[in-house]
């Protein structure tokens, strides 16, 4: 079974600074997508970002970006000028190509320091 | 809007007082599932399913039931509670075809007691 890592439970950042999560998963598949979800206080989750595997170039949504390194099975985002709005937990998914299952990680809490 | 919709949105209840979780999708999607929420754990899987009369076990079924009579629906039973499924919910659901995202209710907070 897939596995999605998420190593951080909990991080920091300065508002208006640079902050990376990171997440690794095991697969054993060549062709799948990779998520960021975002789950503010209110709970609900949202899409953050969305990574195709054969796609090399990383993907990247305004302050949003990926560092997928398909070799290593790394998937880390990164969010650029961090804003208040910002503090969330986050959740990295891992779902195979062709297939209906989401595979989640444990999440990671940020919280953004004025 | 493509949503996905689920109520309540808050529950307490007593230990063995069957409780019934609605969720239901307006995007035709073919994959629906239901997952609880816990601190530290992140998302586990209870049940899916892949199609209308399809559903199977997800990672931590034990206590609900779950049924998928109509493709939009999918309800999530809890036949007799207990506190140990104290937890948030999510219902999702996602294209089997277009390999897109999930899509997610709003969450339920159980609470028995």
């Amino acid at each position: 079974a897939q596995t999605v890592t998420q190593s951080q439970p909990e991080m920091s950042v300065q508002e208006a600074e640079t902050v990376t999560l990171s997440c690794t998963y095991d697969t054993s598949e060549s062709d799948y997508y990779l998520f960021w979800y975002k789950q503010p206080p209110s709970r609900q989750m949202i899409l953050v970002i969305r990574q195709e595997a054969y796609k090399q170039q990383n993907a990247t949504e305004n302050r949003f970006s990926v560092n997928f390194q398909k070799a290593a099975k790394s998937f880390s985002l990164k969010i650029s000028d961090s804003q208040l709005g910002d503090a969330a937990m986050y959740f990295c998914a891992y779902r195979r190509r062709g297939g209906n299952q989401f595979y989640f990680g444990t999440g990671t809490s940020l919280t953004v320091i004025p | 809007e493509a949503q996905v919709t689920q109520n309540p949105r808050y529950l307490i209840t007593v230990t063995g007082k069957k409780l019934t979780v609605t969720c239901s999708q307006n995007m035709n999607h073919e994959y629906m599932s239901w997952y609880r929420q816990d601190p530290g754990l992140g998302l586990r899987q209870i049940y899916y399913s892949m199609n209308v009369e399809v559903t199977d076990k997800g990672d931590v079924p034990e206590g609900y039931k779950v049924s998928r009579k109509e493709k939009r629906n999918f309800p999530l039973i809890l036949e007799s509670p207990s506190p140990n499924q104290t937890s948030l919910y999510f219902c999702a659901s996602s294209s089997q075809r277009r390999n897109t995202e999930a899509f997610f209710g709003q969450g339920t907070r159980l609470t028995v007691v």
